[in-house]
């Protein structure tokens, strides 16, 4: 089946630095990639959607400038978190969906857990 | 009020108990309905999905929509220990990639 890769699955990194998540379609090519957050014992949020070679839409609330997310390919999605803080610490998901897949057709990530020290 | 509402649990029950996981929408423009499976610190993985109302089985689970109640239900046939992980449903509407998910129910299958 299909897999969706996610690098690194764990990630500590000090307060002010940036810090790149990066997601790949590993046997398919994924116009579009999701990234969202889990906070522990809660549901996922989707904080943008990323599609090949254009701009990615962020949800409300989410910060364009602290969340920086490029989709360059069509298997390469990378979200760039900026001048983390320690509130940034959480588990970061991507899924795919690509192109003349059904409509159930999205697979998740493995998740980056970050924490911010 | 929340697009889709999930109870949390924890939800315990013997193994082989039969489960019933269940969530509510608001949504009426949600067409495809899917339950993911998530063990600890990991992504969710795909059990289920179901295109509009009807029920839909693949081996020990059962997949239920309800559209004119905005209900859907996964049951688990002959519950296992190894069934023990977070049951989160999702949905969205006919075009949109993106997912809408309930904030997952947590089981456990005591051996």
């Amino acid at each position: 089946g299909a897999v969706v890769s996610q690098h690194p699955s764990r990630v500590i990194c000090k307060s002010g630095t940036s810090v790149k998540i990066e997601c790949r379609s590993l046997d398919f090519q994924a116009t579009t990639m999701f990234w969202y957050r889990q906070f522990p014992k809660q549901s996922l949020m989707l904080m943008a959607t990323s599609n090949e070679g254009s701009k990615a839409t962020y949800e409300q609330g989410v910060e364009k400038d602290k969340f920086l997310i490029n989709h360059a390919s069509l298997t390469l999605s990378t979200l760039t978190v900026t001048s983390a803080h320690p509130e940034d610490s959480s588990f970061y998901i991507c899924s795919a969906s690509f192109a003349g897949g059904f409509e159930n057709t999205i697979y998740f990530g493995e998740g980056s857990w970050l924490t911010v020290v | 009020q929340k697009e889709v509402e999930q109870d949390p649990g924890p939800l315990s029950v013997p193994e082989g108990a039969i489960v019933s996981l269940n969530c509510t929408y608001s949504n009426s423009a949600f067409q495809y309905f899917m339950w993911y499976r998530q063990y600890s610190r990991k992504g969710p993985e795909l059990l289920m999905y179901t295109y509009s109302s009807g029920n839909k089985e693949d081996g020990r689970f059962t997949a239920q929509v309800d559209k004119s109640s905005k209900y859907i239900s996964l049951f688990i046939r002959d519950s296992q220990p190894s069934d023990s992980a977070t049951y989160l449903c999702a949905m969205k509407g006919m075009g949109r990639r993106a997912l809408t998910f309930g904030s997952g129910t947590r089981l456990q299958v005591q051996p």
